[in-house]
């Protein structure tokens, strides 16, 4: 059962880049014919999209993000990555990472602060 | 962007009454439609896709209905379990997800 763990910094400064990593366990990045997500929920409110990566390396990014946003991923180290650049306090959320719609990492709380 | 439009905001029910949740989109988004459930501190869980087809290992007093622009999730017995955030989310065009709807016990 494939499991995804999403690790990085809890707490950013404001202008710096925010940068976390999702790790895949119980299966390969590579099989399957999947994307890979992150998606961001400020505390008590709702859940935004943030992008997507194939393991062709083929991206999605949500236009109001795209300027700021870059998913990369490592085949060979089973993880994918995201970097989100000169952050600001509206930028703090639990962030998640994904497999498709089906299976969700536990979710990092990233606080943007000085 | 398509927006996705969730009402009502909080619904309240009796456990084993009906739920009927509804969902709009600003355009066509055919059946690329999606429900979930999330409950405090976890993550987001798929309840339904295809706007009508229930996920691995979901109950079917969960049911989905609805193309186009409407969608409807309704719960036919609410469990104690049930009570939570549901959100729906179209991926017709990326992902864009409604504000949620929080079913509280009545």
């Amino acid at each position: 059962q494939v499991q995804l763990q999403e690790s990085g910094p809890g707490l950013v400064k404001p202008s710096q880049t925010l940068s976390l990593t999702c790790t895949v366990s119980g299966g390969s990045i590579s099989s399957g014919s999947y994307y890979w997500s992150w998606i961001r929920q400020p505390a008590g409110k709702g859940l935004e999209w943030i992008g997507r990566i194939y393991t062709s390396g083929s991206t999605n990014y949500n236009p109001s993000l795209k300027s700021r946003v870059t998913i990369s991923v490592d085949t060979s180290k089973n993880q994918f990555s995201l970097k989100l650049s000169s952050v600001t306090a509206a930028d703090t959320a639990v962030y998640y990472c994904a497999r498709s719609m089906v299976t969700w990492g536990q979710g990092t709380l990233v606080t943007v602060s000085s | 962007e398509i927006v996705m439009t969730q009402s009502p905001a909080t619904l309240s029910v009796s456990p084993g009454e009906r739920a009927t949740l509804s969902c709009r989109a600003s355009q066509s988004v055919s059946s690329n439609l999606a429900w979930y459930q999330q409950k405090p501190g976890q993550a987001p869980r798929l309840l339904i896709y295809g706007a009508s087809t229930r996920a691995t290992g979901i109950p079917a007093r969960f049911s989905g209905s609805g193309s186009g622009t409407e969608f409807t999730l309704t719960i036919s017995s609410l469990q104690s379990e049930d009570f939570a955030v549901y959100y729906c989310q179209q991926y017709n065009n990326w992902w864009t997800f409604g504000q949620g709807t929080k079913v509280e016990i009545k």
